[in-house]
């Protein structure tokens, strides 16, 4: 497709299980970043990648957070023991890159709506 | 520390009144500022950014780096523009991400 897809676009689950929220990038585009928005906290950083490096992940909240990347496309956002706390709309968004620094223009897929029970 | 302040949570107008979204930054690098919209039920897109110095569908904001300020404004309010309004700042130090502040709602009554 011509856009940043995500899968699940809905996901309700149990407190303590388990969950993987999927990105896949607009083709070319080497860098990929996670958000979280939640009600009246804005856009919250999570992580970055570039190509299947992850320079910053500053913004992960816990250790039962992860993200990992895979050639250079597909990432997968993995939260553990998820908590009533997580429920959130999770944002992937891709970006070119021009001789070593992205454009600053992003671009979003539609979220992955997670509700933990 | 790196911060986006939007003060305002809703910010209501009547069509073809003038509006002013207030953005205002913290960041001790060369700052790179961004506006970003999302209209309801669709995607977060950009709006515009203060390097291109342009005008996006009527809108403009101007970098103030002496008040830090990055205010998105439009002459002629127009029902269409009722969306969810979030100032970005791109962070390149050591990292190159976006931050972005909570948001406004722009609501534009006929």
């Amino acid at each position: 497709g011509a856009g940043v897809s995500q899968s699940p676009s809905n996901k309700v689950t149990e407190k303590g299980k388990d969950v993987e929220l999927r990105c896949d990038p607009i083709s070319g585009h080497t860098a990929l970043y996670w958000y979280r928005q939640s009600l009246g906290q804005g856009l919250e950083f999570l992580i970055y990648f570039q190509g299947n490096s992850a320079p910053d992940k500053s913004g992960l909240p816990s250790d039962r957070f992860s993200a990992e990347r895979t050639g250079g496309s597909v990432s997968t956002l993995t939260i553990q023991r998820t908590q009533q706390e997580d429920s959130a709309v999770y944002l992937c968004a891709s970006s070119l890159n021009y001789g070593g620094r992205n454009t600053g223009e992003l671009f979003f897929g539609e979220g992955s709506r997670l509700t933990v029970l | 520390a790196q911060r986006v302040t939007q003060p305002e949570k809703l910010l209501s107008v009547f069509k073809g009144a003038p509006v002013e979204l207030k953005c205002n930054y913290s960041y001790s690098g060369s700052p790179e500022l961004f506006w970003y919209v999302q209209y309801s039920r669709q995607r977060l897109q950009l709006l515009l950014r203060h390097i291109s110095r342009e005008s996006i569908k009527g809108f403009t904001a101007d970098l103030n780096k002496g008040e830090t300020s990055f205010h998105l404004k439009k002459p002629f309010a127009q029902e269409e523009d009722s969306a969810m309004y979030y100032c970005a700042l791109s962070v390149r130090r050591n990292t190159d991400k976006l931050i972005f502040g909570t948001g406004t709602r722009l609501q534009v009554f006929p």
